[in-house]
């Protein structure tokens, strides 16, 4: 089956410490998206790519980084800059460079510093 | 900026009701919407997408409409289980000369009770 893999499913991370979070996708699809997701707030954009080799900031950038060296593959690194990393992530991708063809999510990472 | 509102924040039904979710957008401007559900500690599963330019689009149960000048859709559950228990969240995109943006709205926390 087709799909956005994430692992790990949960993480712990401790102060001053990076972390690595991985998306796969095997839908062939151009564009890959980072979304960060606290309680009671909307979902917000940290990253995004449209086509490999190429990614943008989004709204929460800081503390964050991300590579896309393969169209698959769209990994995303809390750094220790990001003062408060406790979340849940969620990747996504579309179909389309633009993201018009609408969202797939994949099964998210929960994020907690110790 | 785009904000887009969903009300109410939470609502419980009676097994076998029909019920209507609400979202609104301050931007009519939009290409598309989307409808999600979530599951608890879940990713996004996407459930409907209306294009600008389409007034509904139906799978199942669900349908959901769009009234792009005013702002609103609307996602019409019809006869309810409690396996419709979740979260559900809208989204619309707007074309920008940068990426796209994906603008989410914070949920409506469904609960289905027997």
């Amino acid at each position: 089956d087709g799909g956005i893999t994430q692992s790990p499913k949960y993480l712990f991370r401790k102060e001053g410490q990076n972390v690595t979070l991985s998306c796969e996708q095997n839908l062939n699809h151009d564009a890959m998206y980072w979304y960060r997701q606290d309680p009671g707030q909307g979902l917000r954009l940290i990253y995004y790519s449209q086509i490999v080799n190429d990614f943008q900031k989004g709204d929460i950038a800081e503390g964050y980084s991300v590579s896309r060296e393969k169209k698959e593959s769209f990994p995303l690194t809390v750094t220790s800059a990001q003062k408060n990393p406790t979340a849940f992530y969620l990747c996504a991708s579309s179909i389309s460079p633009q993201g018009l063809g609408g969202y797939t999510f994949g099964s998210g990472t929960r994020l907690t510093v110790v | 900026k785009q904000e887009v509102t969903q009300i109410p924040a939470a609502l419980s039904v009676p097994e076998g009701e029909n019920l209507v979710l609400n979202c609104s957008f301050t931007d009519s401007a939009i290409y598309n919407l989307q409808w999600f559900r979530q599951d608890p500690g879940k990713g996004l599963t996407s459930l409907l997408l209306i294009q600008s330019s389409q007034r509904e689009q139906t799978s199942g149960r669900l349908n959901a409409s769009l009234d792009k000048s005013s702002g609103r859709s609307t996602l019409y559950i019809a006869a309810s289980q409690p396996g419709d228990s979740a979260t559900y969240l809208c989204a619309v995109m707007i074309l920008t000369g940068g990426g796209n943006k994906l603008t989410f709205g914070t949920g409506t926390q469904l609960k289905v009770e027997l």
